[in-house]
């Protein structure tokens, strides 16, 4: 059982460049977001998902575009990267009900340069 | 504006002894509060939760502690120990009225370092 799995692991990226990051769930989860860490902030929801097909913006979504096109995956897209979008990033997800505690993948580090 | 705060960014105890991390709150409408264990290089993993209709929760050696009036809880692992060493965030969400949709709003962390 996989849980959840994020695509890359670590990245380097030249300031203005796209990139994609993927997150695979295979716990037929219908919740899942996106989380930023930065040190000293804890982490941030940047947006989130509650569903196949819906998307919305969580606290700190400027710069970042996601999708969800199937219900276990769940993309984040940064069109033009900028040095403050340097962070690890997480992905989670959960199931539809109250009370649960969610799942996290094991994190993207990216950096912008 | 931080809703939820971990005052402490680091604590050190001795194998055996108790750890208390803590945590506080400002919003009155988060009704439901988890720990998280985060070791280097992976993701956060659940530890333990409490609803806000209870005070306390135990789970082996973890028991949290949530005090409504101080918007406050804690932590609290008895013994510790040296695989306990980690972060821990704290985290909290608004269940009630079905539009937290799981949403978490997450402390700054706590690094724990248990000493052998």
């Amino acid at each position: 059982n996989a849980g959840v799995t994020q695509t890359p692991k670590f990245r380097v990226l030249k300031t203005g460049q796209s990139m994609t990051l993927l997150c695979a769930q295979d716990m037929n989860h219908e919740y899942m977001y996106w989380y930023r860490q930065d040190p000293g902030m804890g982490l941030r929801l940047i947006h989130y998902s509650v569903g196949e097909g819906t998307t919305a913006k969580g606290e700190v979504p400027d710069g970042y575009n996601v999708s969800r096109l199937k219900k276990q995956n769940f993309l984040l897209g940064l069109e033009s990267a900028a040095p403050s979008q340097t962070s690890v990033y997480f992905c989670a997800s959960t199931e539809h009900k109250t009370n649960t505690e969610a799942f996290f993948g094991q994190g993207t580090r990216l950096t912008v340069v | 504006d931080q809703q939820v705060k971990q005052n402490s960014p680091s604590l050190s105890v001795q194998e055996g002894r108790i750890s208390i991390l803590n945590c506080d709150y400002t919003n009155s409408m988060f009704d439901y509060f988890l720990w998280y264990k985060k070791y280097p290089a992976e993701g956060p993993t659940f530890l333990i939760s409490i609803s806000s209709i209870k005070d306390k929760n135990e789970d082996g050696r973890f028991t949290v502690f949530l005090n409504k009036s101080a918007k406050h809880l804690s932590l609290h692992i008895v013994p510790s120990q040296p695989g306990d060493s980690a972060v821990y965030f704290c985290a909290a969400s608004a269940q009630a009225g079905g539009t937290s949709y799981g949403k978490l709003t997450f402390g700054q962390g706590t690094i724990l370092t248990v000493h052998p």
